[in-house]
C-alpha cells in the first residue's frame, strides 16, 4: 500500500521568495515519486520525477525536489517564485515494480503575491 | 513530450442520459490507460485501469456498470458514464503510459462533465 501526505492545502509566498511545498510518502516498496502541476481548468503536467539514482531531481520551470529516504519526504522547492507559478501542485507515488497505479496527494494550492 | 488528448473538454448532459469521453495518445502507443475523477478542491481519485484488449480493472467503490471503459486500440480508451446523475458531475482525467519506456505517464487535458 502507498500513500502521500501533502502538508498545507494552501501556501502563499511573495514574488521572488522561496517556494517550499511539502510531501511525505508511505510505500512498502521502493517508490517512484512525482510532482505534477495543474493550472486552472487544465489537466496535469509533470514537473519532475524521481525513480532511481541521484536524489536531487531537477524539473521544469526551475523546480527541484529531493528524495530523502530517511525522512520519507520529497519536498518541492523553487528559489524564486514567479506569478506564473500560481497553480495547484500534486505529489504522487507509484511502486517501482510493475508501475500500474499512481496515488496522489490532496494537492497544495500555491498563491504568489506580487 | 508525448501528448494525450481528451475529448470533449466540456460536456453538459441531461440526467439519465449517457455521455462518452475519449482519451487518445497522439504520438505513442499506450497499452495501459488510467481514468481519474477529481471533485472540486480535491485530489485525483483513480477510477479504473484500462488495458488494451482486455477488461478494465476498477477501483473499489467504482461501479463498473455505470462507468464503462473500453480500450479497443493502443491509442484510444473511452469512458462512458451511463444514466448520468448530477452527482456524477466532475472533472475526468485520463492518463497513458507508453509501453516499454519507463514509468512516465502523460495526462490528458481533462473533461468537465456537468449533469443537469
Amino acid at each position: 500500500a502507498q500513500s502521500v501526505t501533502q502538508l498545507g492545502s494552501h501556501v502563499s509566498v511573495s514574488e521572488g521568495a522561496l517556494v517550499l511545498l511539502r510531501c511525505n510518502y508511505s510505500s512498502s516498496v521502493p517508490p517512484y515519486l512525482f510532482w505534477y502541476v495543474q493550472y486552472p481548468n487544465q489537466g496535469l503536467q509533470l514537473l519532475l520525477k524521481y525513480t532511481t539514482g541521484a536524489t536531487l531531481v531537477k524539473g521544469i520551470n526551475g523546480f527541484e525536489a529531493e528524495f530523502k529516504k530517511s525522512e520519507t519526504s520529497f519536498h518541492l522547492t523553487k528559489p524564486s517564485a514567479h506569478m506564473s507559478d500560481a497553480a495547484e501542485y500534486f505529489c504522487a507515488v507509484s511502486d517501482s515494480g510493475g508501475y500500474q497505479k499512481v496515488t496522489f496527494g490532496t494537492g497544495t494550492k500555491l498563491q504568489v503575491i506580487p | 513530450g508525448a501528448v494525450v488528448s481528451q475529448h470533449p473538454s466540456r460536456v453538459i448532459c441531461k440526467s439519465g442520459t449517457s455521455v462518452k469521453i475519449e482519451c487518445r495518445s497522439l504520438d505513442f502507443q499506450a497499452t495501459t490507460m488510467f481514468w481519474y475523477r477529481q471533485f472540486p478542491k480535491q485530489s485525483l481519485m483513480l477510477m479504473a485501469t484500462s488495458n488494451e484488449g482486455s477488461k478494465a480493472t476498477y477501483e473499489q467503490g467504482v461501479e463498473k456498470d455505470k462507468f464503462l471503459i473500453n480500450h479497443a486500440s493502443l491509442t484510444l480508451s473511452t469512458l462512458t458514464v451511463t444514466s448520468a446523475h448530477p452527482e456524477d458531475s466532475s472533472f475526468y482525467i485520463c492518463s497513458a503510459r507508453p509501453g516499454g519506456s519507463g514509468n512516465t505517464i502523460y495526462f490528458g487535458e481533462g473533461s468537465w462533465l456537468t449533469v443537469v
